[in-house]
């Protein structure tokens, strides 16, 4: 089946650090989606990504979808401490229907 | 606009009890997705509807594991009876037919003693 491989793990960071993050995937994927989840609550969509070398900023957040469609990576600019959380990659593959498949997620700190 | 609804927030019971989750989608969504995060498999799809017929269920664990949308606006997933492995907190999402991005509900995180 897909597998995404999300890294790094976790990162701690000082405030107004800028932040990156990838995921790779084993196979292709059509769309890419990142995610943030704050501690007792559910993945909130922060950017989608739906073709090949796509670049989509969202504030302080910039993604894009790499140009092989096998990855995709997550900047923040800026960092502040409210950037605290796990954040997520997901895709969509071209048979998976309507499946999403999640990274591990990396767990971001933000000192302030 | 009211985003995905799950009740409850927390339930504690002991093994062997029935537990039933319930989820509301977004009004007008029509895909309707089960999730499980646990520490160690991280968030696992368990089963998802469109247009309230299952069609993916190969993520349910088992046959303890049993899940319902009886029309577009109310899902349910059962667990009977249920096992301490089956702690974790449970994700409801939901999406448009012709989209990707799937909305989370908060979340109900269950314990099982």
């Amino acid at each position: 089946g897909q597998q995404l491989n999300q890294s790094p793990q976790s990162m701690f960071i000082q405030e107004g650090e800028d932040v990156s993050m990838n995921c790779t995937s084993s196979s292709i994927f059509n769309t890419w989606l990142w995610y943030k989840q704050d501690p007792g609550e559910g993945p909130v969509l922060l950017i989608a990504l739906y073709k090949a070398g796509e670049l989509t900023s969202n504030g302080r957040l910039t993604a894009q979808f790499g140009i092989t469609r096998k990855d995709s990576f997550l900047n923040i600019s800026a960092s502040i401490p409210s950037d605290v959380g796990i954040y997520f990659c997901a895709g969509q593959g071209e048979t998976s229907g309507s499946r999403l498949t999640f990274g591990e997620g990396t767990q971001l700190t933000v000192n302030p | 606009d009211a985003g995905v609804i799950q009740s409850p927030r927390h339930e504690v019971t002991e093994m062997g009890q029935e537990v039933t989750l319930r989820c509301k989608p977004i009004s007008g969504h029509n895909s309707l997705f089960w999730y499980r995060q646990t520490m160690m498999r991280g968030l696992e799809l368990l089963i998802y509807f469109n247009n309230n017929v299952p069609i993916d269920d190969s993520g349910m664990p088992e046959d303890r594991f049993s899940a319902k949308m009886p029309n577009a606006s109310f899902s349910t997933l059962k667990i009977q009876p249920s096992e301490p492995r089956d702690s974790a907190v449970y994700f409801c999402a939901s999406s448009l037919l012709v989209s990707s991005e799937q909305f989370f509900g908060p979340g109900t995180r269950l314990t099982v003693l």
